[in-house]
């Protein structure tokens, strides 16, 4: 059974300054997807990844994948407050189901 | 805005009790899928359905069911409701079995 582990789960960032978070699976999946969600809100799409060096950029953050090492990387740069959210990894497994992490909440102090 | 509609927004009712769900996907996607996300559970995969189809099922409970219809919406029926049901369900769709997933705005479901 796929798995997808995000770590921290919880991280307190001081604005301005730059952080990564990781996103782990555990079986071989060539497409990952990035989401947002603000408190109580839906989920928001930010980034897809497809295949191995993978790069997308978007503002502040940047995500990469590398499949072989099936871990995804979202880079923060100079964090600002509009960035607190909770940001959620998923990766497709056995039928196109969509396997989502746990998610880790950003909040950013000033 | 995702495109994917979802009422009721919000529903509260008692235990015991049944409610449906509603899910529209965006215009031409043929998939749907129906999470559950409750605080310590995370955000969990319930069912997907494909054109009509059921295409895969997670972690859904025995008193929960759904169907997608020939219009390609889709409800969620959940019944004898327990506490710990109260929960966020999500619907969302892609245009086919790949690409991200469009999330509605979900519809929050409290069982006293």
């Amino acid at each position: 059974e796929l798995k997808v582990e995000q770590n921290p789960l919880f991280l307190s960032m001081q604005e301005g300054k730059n952080y990564t978070i990781y996103c782990n699976y555990s079986t071989t999946s060539d497409r990952l997807y990035w989401y947002r969600q603000d408190p109580g809100k839906s989920l928001e799409s930010l980034f897809v990844l497809l295949s191995n060096g993978a790069v997308k950029q978007e503002g502040r953050l940047m995500a990469s994948l590398d499949t072989k090492a099936r871990l995804s990387t979202l880079h923060i740069t100079a964090a600002v407050h509009d960035l607190s959210a909770t940001y959620f990894c998923a990766v497709t497994g056995a039928n196109s189901k969509l396997t989502f992490g746990k998610g880790i909440t950003l909040s950013v102090r000033p | 805005d995702s495109g994917v509609t979802q009422t009721p927004k919000h529903l509260i009712t008692a235990t015991g009790q049944r409610v449906t769900l509603r899910c529209s996907p965006r215009s031409g996607d043929l998939s749907v899928y129906w999470y559950q996300q409750s605080l310590d559970q995370g955000l969990q995969f319930l069912i997907q359905y494909y054109n009509g189809e059921e295409r895969a099922k997670g972690n859904i409970l025995e008193r929960f069911s759904a169907q997608q219809f020939p219009d390609l919406h889709s409800e969620l029926n959940l019944s004898s409701l327990e506490l710990g049901d109260s929960a966020l369900y999500f619907c969302a769709s892609r245009p086919q079995d790949t690409g991200e997933l469009f999330f509605g705005e979900g519809s929050r479901l409290t069982v006293l």
